[in-house]
């Protein structure tokens, strides 16, 4: 059975303190690996795809990597508007086969 | 561009009632799914569309029943509520079906079954 394990299941930083978030995967197959950013209230909003080991991937203060086990979402001097649920998805055929992980939920705070 | 539009936003419904839940996208994509998210579980796929005129069923398809009424709209109709069906509905499209295709999600219809 696929499965994705997010980590950790919070996060409090103080705006500035760098971290990283984890997304661990055994599946079948990978075909890619997608992050998504929810906030309160709202759909999750697609932030990146990985489809191998070794690729990295930067938008603003982010920075998404993957290795043949898991993948990793650095955010880098992170500010309040950073705050939300950062979901990760494991691709094995299509819009159909995405497994989700249960997210990490990111507060940061002045 | 509102790209992917779910109604109703909140729903109450009694045990037994019936509902359909709306969703359309303007973004001109072949591919439309339904998932719920609950507490403390990953999204979970109900039923999706891979292009007009096809429907499968998901991980969780029980209870449920969609129409894809054309390549812009596609509905999930609950017939029977029931209490375990209290969840966050998602409406989402892509491209395509393919693995290269990223969801786009609407904001989601927040339903309680009492």
């Amino acid at each position: 059975e696929d499965q994705v394990t997010q980590s950790p299941e919070a996060l409090r930083l103080q705006e500035g303190e760098s971290s990283s978030l984890n997304c661990s995967y055994t599946v079948s197959g990978l075909r890619g690996l997608f992050w998504y950013r929810q906030d309160p209230g709202k759909g999750p909003e697609f932030l990146f795809t990985l489809y191998s080991a070794g690729e990295e991937k930067e938008k603003e203060r982010l920075k998404a990597t993957l290795t043949k086990k898991e993948s990793f979402l650095h955010i880098t001097a992170p500010k309040p508007e950073d705050s939300a649920t950062y979901l990760c998805a494991a691709d094995t055929g299509g819009g159909n086969k995405l497994t989700f992980g249960t997210g990490t939920q990111l507060k940061v705070e002045l | 561009n509102a790209g992917v539009t779910q109604t109703p936003k909140f729903q109450v419904l009694k045990t037994g009632q019936s509902m359909t839940l709306q969703c359309a996208q303007d973004m001109n994509h072949n591919s439309m799914y339904w998932y719920r998210q609950d507490p403390g579980m990953g999204l979970r796929l109900i039923y999706y569309s891979a292009s007009e005129g096809t429907t499968d069923k998901g991980e969780v398809p029980n209870g449920y029943n969609v129409s894809r009424l054309n390549k812009r709209e596609f509905s999930l109709r609950l017939e029977s509520a029931a209490p375990s069906q209290t969840s966050v509905y998602f409406c989402a499209s892509s491209v395509t079906g393919g693995f290269n295709s990223p969801l786009h999600f609407g904001n989601g219809t927040r339903l309680t079954v009492t």
